[in-house]
């Protein structure tokens, strides 16, 4: 079963900061099956980012994914204030998982 | 528009078995490739997979709680329906249905409350 690590567990930025969102997996995961997600207080998630690196329909392009393998990295180019939340990193193989999630709060 | 909706009891109790329904629209599970999926997450919580179901009535279960989880589909009534046995407290959380597309879950419910007490 493959475990995700999401690090850092919180990231304290100012508005206008760039954002970088580590996720690893336990092993090997095809590119296809990373998914990235935003959930905010009292919402569900949202999808930001699929197989890797495709935005979903309506992401702002200052959301980006890449990453290969075991490493995968969610970037935000340029915080705007609705982008304080919290990120999922998910695989979804046979057993899909989700990561413990980074919170990103304004600094 | 595609929409899903959870709906079933806001409170169950201990060792009790609950009964979560997803009513869905815009979309049908006899449509090849298509399925729903159930995830959780407990207050304060991350994200926990619960259970998969496509078209063609495959089924996939978290392999922690596989054997307290059931998933079935009602095509004619869009609805899929998730069964948990044996609730304790620690199973308290929002429940969500999703729809899997592109493997990744783009269309998600509002979520439904459960807590387990006596």
């Amino acid at each position: 079963e493959i475990v995700l690590t999401q690090s850092p567990g919180t990231l304290s930025l100012s508005p206008g900061e760039r954002a970088t969102l580590s996720c690893r997996a336990s092993q090997s995961v095809s590119s296809s099956y990373l998914a990235w997600y935003q959930q905010k207080p009292g919402q569900a998630p949202r999808l930001l980012i699929y197989g890797a690196s495709s935005r979903a329909t309506g992401i702002p392009d200052r959301f980006s994914g890449s990453g290969s393998g075991t490493d995968f990295t969610l970037t935000i180019s340029r915080l705007e204030p609705e982008d304080f939340a919290v990120y999922y990193c998910q695989q979804y193989g046979s057993s899909p998982r989700f990561g413990g999630g980074t919170k990103v709060e304004i600094k | 528009q595609i929409t899903l909706k959870e709906s079933g009891p806001t409170l169950v109790k201990p060792t009790q078995t609950l009964t979560l329904t997803c009513t869905f629209s815009g979309f049908s599970l006899s449509t090849s490739g298509v399925g729903v999926g159930w995830i959780r997450q407990p207050p304060g919580k991350a994200l926990e997979w619960l259970a998969l179901i496509y078209w063609d009535d495959d089924k996939r279960y978290s392999p922690s709680l596989k054997s307290r989880l059931t998933i079935t589909k009602d095509t004619s009534k869009n609805q899929v329906v998730l069964t948990m046995t044996n609730m304790d407290p620690v199973d308290t959380a929002t429940y969500y249905c999703a729809r899997p597309l592109r493997r990744a879950f783009d269309i998600w419910g509002q979520g439904t409350m459960v807590t387990v007490s006596s």
